[in-house]
């Protein structure tokens, strides 16, 4: 199984601020990898997908960049709507694999 | 509007069993890759079973193969997901998601149902 590793596990930020959250996977993706974001008692949302590919209805303040096995998730300026936990999700291989989550917490 | 709703968690004992609805509109189920994903308390997204396009193939989790059954009803449109042998640890919100349709590969899942939670416990 591939394993995913986020850091941190959670920031805090100020509305305004540039957020970046990282992705490792234990082999490499061949760019397949996804970001979600999960508010609680809600469904999780697809962020990115194919590890640059902004899902439609998304903002543009949301992008993702990397390759082989290092990605990153970046908020370029973070909106009090942007407070939630993101995770990493690789989709070169089964069993589909999830990172452990990075909170993102209003400093 | 593509949606998904999730119905059939509660309580159950360890060691019964318990069947999981996920009724899709908008789309048809026939023609993109299912999912169950669940989230146990406190803890991440964990990715269960995937019931690909042909309705024949079908992947699941170490920790519930041999134990799940994911199944779909493409006359009622609806995902299913048979969970029997239930352990504590089975304790979670599961989610039914939408894949990837056949010749348009994205790798994410979308929509996610609202999810429906289980709980397993004497």
């Amino acid at each position: 199984d591939i394993q995913m590793t986020q850091s941190p596990s959670s920031v805090s930020a100020s509305v305004g601020d540039r957020v970046t959250i990282s992705c490792r996977a234990s082999q490499g993706l061949n760019n397949w990898l996804a970001w979600y974001q999960h508010k609680p008692g809600e469904a999780p949302k697809l962020l990115i997908y194919a590890t640059s590919s902004l899902q439609s209805g998304v903002p543009s303040r949301f992008s993702g960049s990397g390759s082989g096995t290092d990605f990153t998730l970046t908020i370029s300026s973070l909106q009090p709507e942007d407070f939630a936990t993101y995770y990493c999700q690789q989709a070169n291989s089964f069993p589909r694999t999830f990172g452990q989550g990075t909170k993102v917490e209003i400093k | 509007q593509v949606q998904l709703v999730e119905s059939g968690g509660g309580v159950v004992q360890p060691g019964r069993s318990l069947r999981l609805s996920c009724a899709a509109s908008g789309f048809s189920i026939s023609t993109y890759d299912m999912h169950w994903v669940r989230q146990a308390p406190g803890k991440g997204l964990e990715w269960v079973a995937i019931i690909w396009v042909d309705g024949n193939n079908k992947y699941y989790a170490d920790s519930v193969k041999g134990r799940f059954t994911i199944s779909r009803d493409t006359s009622k449109n609806t995902l299913y997901l048979q969970m029997n042998s239930l352990r504590d640890e089975d304790t979670a919100v599961y989610y039914c998601a939408k894949g990837d349709r056949v010749g348009a590969p994205t790798g994410g899942f979308d929509p996610w149902g609202q999810g429906t939670l289980v709980t397993v416990s004497s």
